[in-house]
């Protein structure tokens, strides 16, 4: 079947450092990928995604690219912010650019930015 | 719009009690989902519905039904309650090439 499989965390950086968080997944065919982000007391929200191979998603200065030969979905930032702080969630659909209702999760990182 | 709502947002049940958690969305999507998430362990999909009238099973369905009489309303019903099942509850909706929308979660504890 399909999984993630996501760094471990708990991450902690100061402002302004450089974030990578890992992702890998195993998946038949041509799967979507996503990374959600969940603030505090709240629901997920969609951060960004790829829907094929060699896309790359960004949003709010996150960015992640759809490598299919390594099965990776890596999530970065240039220079994280304190209101950067959350659990961020790797994910991935069966469908590619279809219907995403059947989601597959990683375990979640929690990442923490201290000023 | 209010996207999608869930009720209550904290419950405590007894071992054996049965309750029904709510979820609605007003945006006419097709595809509704629920998920549990549980600490260190993601979010794992409980059920999952096509269509009014359309539900199946998603990875973790034991001790849980469901039924999509409406677009609108997907619940979630919890037969017969056990303390495995204390968690936070998420229902989501999509529709076709969208986004999934995620509901604001209810905090469940079985005693």
């Amino acid at each position: 079947g399909n999984s993630v499989t996501q760094m471990e965390g708990p991450v902690t950086l100061s402002e302004e450092a450089f974030l990578t968080i890992n992702c890998t997944y195993t998946a038949t065919g041509y799967p979507s990928l996503f990374w959600y982000v969940q603030y505090p007391g709240e629901g997920l929200q969609l951060l960004l995604k790829a829907t094929k191979a060699d896309d790359k998603g960004s949003n709010k200065g996150f960015e992640a690219t759809y490598r299919k030969e390594t099965t990776s979905f890596h999530l970065e930032k240039g220079s994280v912010q304190v209101s950067d702080s959350a659990v961020y969630f790797c994910a991935l659909s069966p469908n590619s650019g279809g219907s995403n209702y059947k989601l597959t999760f990683g375990k979640g990182t929690l990442l923490t930015v201290n000023p | 719009n209010a996207g999608v709502t869930q009720t209550p947002k904290f419950q405590v049940l007894k071992t054996g009690q049965s309750m029904t958690l709510q979820c609605a969305q007003d945006m006419n999507h097709e595809y509704m989902s629920w998920y549990r998430q549980d600490p260190g362990m993601g979010l794992r999909l409980i059920h999952y519905s096509v269509g009014a009238g359309i539900t199946d099973q998603g990875e973790v369905p034991n001790g849980y039904n469901v039924s999509r009489s409406t677009t609108e309303d997907f619940p979630l019903r919890l037969l017969s309650a056990a303390p495995s099942q204390t968690s936070v509850y998420f229902c989501a909706s999509t529709a076709s090439g969208e986004k999934q929308f995620f509901g604001p979660g209810t905090r469940l504890t079985v005693l």
